[in-house]
């Protein structure tokens, strides 16, 4: 079975440029999630979809960001105007909601903002 | 005080002695805990979750769980070097808040 897919895997853009990030899940997996990783924060949950609806948005740093997830089958991160301090590896994970269900995570995107 | 804390190492355990990893979580609500390794530029993979108090045994690796004491830990028996790797500590509350630790680094010395 295909795992969590993301793209792209490496993104280096300049500071103000709109970045979009995308994540196809496991099909059958009806909860997605958007979390970032710095070495100082860690694993930090950005964004939490279950059916495509958008469940729980606190985590979103600023309104420079913003998450969609128009199907069960694509979701999109957008960062615009994008700084330098969005640099960080941003992983996709996506899981069954019923049960305890673990998630699966996508290889991730690194993303430098020069 | 951090949600999540686990030691950050590198720990560092001799082949085939038994690694233990630790982890206190601050929410009495985390219902289920998961253990997530991560190889360096890689992304997590699951290696076991608990539910209830008491260890739970998955070949080499046994987590262990203390609600009251808000502790829960990951035991590696017969350390390898492909165990070298961060282990990531993951309380559940609900449904689907996860608050990860930011990990602790395990090098295993062959």
């Amino acid at each position: 079975d295909a795992g969590v897919i993301q793209s792209p895997r490496h993104e280096v853009t300049e500071m103000g440029q709109e970045v979009t990030l995308r994540c196809k899940p496991i099909s059958g997996h009806n909860s997605l999630f958007w979390y970032r990783q710095t070495m100082m924060r860690g694993l930090e949950l950005l964004i939490y979809f279950n059916n495509n609806v958008p469940i729980d948005d606190s985590g979103m740093p600023e309104d420079r960001f913003s998450a969609k997830m128009p199907n069960a089958s694509f979701s999109t991160l957008k960062i615009q105007p994008s700084e330098p301090r969005d640099s960080a590896v941003y992983f996709c994970a996506s899981s069954f909601s019923e049960g305890i269900q673990p998630q699966h995570f996508g290889d991730g995107t690194r993303l430098s903002i020069l | 005080q951090k949600e999540v804390e686990q030691n950050s190492g590198p720990l560092s355990v001799p082949e085939g002695a038994i690694a233990s990893l630790n982890c206190t979580y601050s929410d009495r609500g985390s219902q289920s805990f998961f253990w997530y390794r991560q190889y360096s530029g890689k992304s997590p993979e699951l290696i076991m979750f608990i539910y209830s108090n008491g260890d739970k045994e998955d070949g080499r690796f046994t987590a262990q769980l203390n609600k009251a004491s808000q502790y829960v830990s990951l035991l590696i028996r017969d350390s390898q070097p492909s165990d070298s790797a961060t282990y990531l500590c993951a309380p559940r509350s609900g449904t689907y808040k996860y608050i990860f630790g930011t990990g602790t680094r395990l090098k295993v010395l062959a």
